[in-house]
């Protein structure tokens, strides 16, 4: 039973680049969470997302950044022209959470953006 | 907004004392979820234990369990039996039980446990 699966591992960016981060939720999991981590802090929401829908974007910032999860494939995390300051891990959840009812959130092994 | 709180950022203990980490939350909902993730040096989230607000009886798994103090809006995190493999960076976490489903994460306590 594959967990939550995240790629790339470790992904270096040059100032400018785009970046794009890819999450395989759980079987049987059809939500899906971004969340970002500074060095030494804790994880912040960015975003939640079932199939083809966007549900929360509140933690996510207005430019640069988006998030899709289409019908068939990957929740893809995308952060456009890439600056130092987005150098952090990103961690992508899931759950089988009905929408509206709370569920526990399995976590992804994370994605390490590194932007030179 | 909820908040979560935890006041020790680092803690040390040997090889099989207990050890207890504080978490405090602040919210104005009445029904919601509590967890304790760890991430060991590999930085994976690993999911230690869950508590729901509604249960009054303590959450356990194995050598994890919780004091959870709804009036008080505190979950402590006591382990047993400490092991080497239990070091690692331990976040408390919040979740309403309906509406925004985001985890909000407390700022982290590093543990380290000594041989």
């Amino acid at each position: 039973n594959a967990g939550v699966m995240q790629n790339p591992r470790h992904l270096v960016r040059r100032r400018g680049q785009e970046a794009r981060l890819r999450c395989s939720p759980m079987k049987g999991h059809s939500h899906v969470y971004w969340y970002r981590q500074l060095p030494e802090e804790g994880l912040k929401f960015m975003v939640y997302l079932q199939k083809e829908n966007i549900i929360d974007e509140s933690g996510m910032p207005k430019e640069r950044f988006s998030a899709e999860f289409p019908k068939e494939g990957p929740s893809i995390l995308r952060i456009q022209q890439v600056v130092r300051g987005d150098s952090a891990a990103y961690f992508c959840a899931s759950s089988r959470a009905r929408q509206g009812v709370a569920d526990t959130q399995y976590f992804g092994p994370g994605t390490r953006l590194t932007v030179l | 907004a909820q908040t979560v709180t935890q006041s020790q950022p680092e803690m040390s203990v040997q090889e099989a004392e207990t050890v207890t980490l504080s978490c405090t939350y602040d919210t104005s909902e009445n029904n919601y979820y509590l967890f304790w993730y760890k991430q060991p040096p590999s930085r994976q989230m690993i999911l230690v234990i869950r508590q729901e607000a509604y249960k009054q009886q303590n959450a356990t798994e194995n050598r994890f369990s919780v004091n959870f103090q709804k009036a008080a809006k505190s979950f402590s995190l006591k382990i047993s039996d400490s092991q080497l493999g239990d070091t690692a960076m331990y976040f408390c976490a919040f979740m309403k039980e309906t509406g925004a489903q985001k985890l909000v994460f407390g700022q982290g306590t590093r543990l380290t446990i000594n041989p």
